[in-house]
């Protein structure tokens, strides 16, 4: 089955550590995006790639790196320098970047940190 | 930059009643608009969305929604809900990039849908 892959569903960690968050998508796209979601605020972007080894910042990306090596590969790593990191993350992808398709989503990451 | 306005944070609808959620933006040229719907704790599925054409557009599970490009509006109807409809559902407009190709989405807080018996 074609889709995204967000692993694992439920991460918990010690507040000063950093944490990696999984995205993996066999549906050949070439754009991929991170979100961040909290209650009542919407999804806000932290990060997008629309090719391999090329990405940029979106509204929120103080305190969260990526790495785009591969296309079907977007993990986005939660540092210490994030202040507020416990949310929910989304990752979606995206067919094409010259016209504007819709975006597919996986089904998150729910980060608690203690 | 654009941004997205969903007027209402909580809607409740009897199970059979029509549906319309309103969602407004601001952007400079002719958006593409989105509609998402979300269960709790899942990832975001697409209703419909419009880039250009008919204003009246056609989506799944019975939604449709109408682009007002005078009233800045996307707003999305039903005409009969279900139970299963209760969920988060999030407007969202996409803009093209400076340098072309499409960069990220940008969504509205949501409106939490309330099914009645």
């Amino acid at each position: 089955d074609g889709g995204i892959t967000q692993s694992p569903k439920y991460l918990f960690r010690k507040e000063g550590q950093n944490v990696t968050l999984s995205c993996e998508q066999n549906l050949n796209h070439d754009a991929m995006y991170w979100y961040r979601q909290d209650p009542g605020q919407g999804l806000r972007l932290i990060y997008y790639s629309q090719i391999v080894n090329d990405f940029q910042k979106g509204d929120i990306a103080e305190g969260y790196s990526v790495s785009r090596e591969k296309k079907e590969s977007f993990p986005l790593t939660v540092t210490s320098a994030q202040k507020n990191p416990t949310a929910f993350y989304l990752c979606a992808s995206s067919p094409n970047t010259q016209d504007y398709n819709e975006q597919f989503f996986g089904p998150g990451t729910r980060l608690t940190v203690l | 930059a654009q941004s997205v306005t969903q007027p209402d944070i909580h809607i409740t609808v009897s199970e059979g009643a029509s549906l319309e959620l309103r969602c407004n933006y601001s952007y400079g040229a002719t958006p593409y608009l989105f509609w998402y719907v979300q269960s709790p704790g899942q990832g975001l599925q697409l209703l419909l969305k419009y880039f250009s054409g008919d204003t009246l557009v056609q989506g799944i599970k019975g939604f449709e929604a109408e682009f007002k490009r005078s009233q800045s509006s996307f707003n999305l109807r039903k005409p009969s809900v279900h139970w299963s409809d209760a969920a988060e559902y999030f407007c969202a407009v996409g803009a093209r990039g400076a340098g072309g190709g499409a960069d990220g989405l940008t969504f509205g807080k949501g409106t939490h849908l309330i099914i009645q018996p």
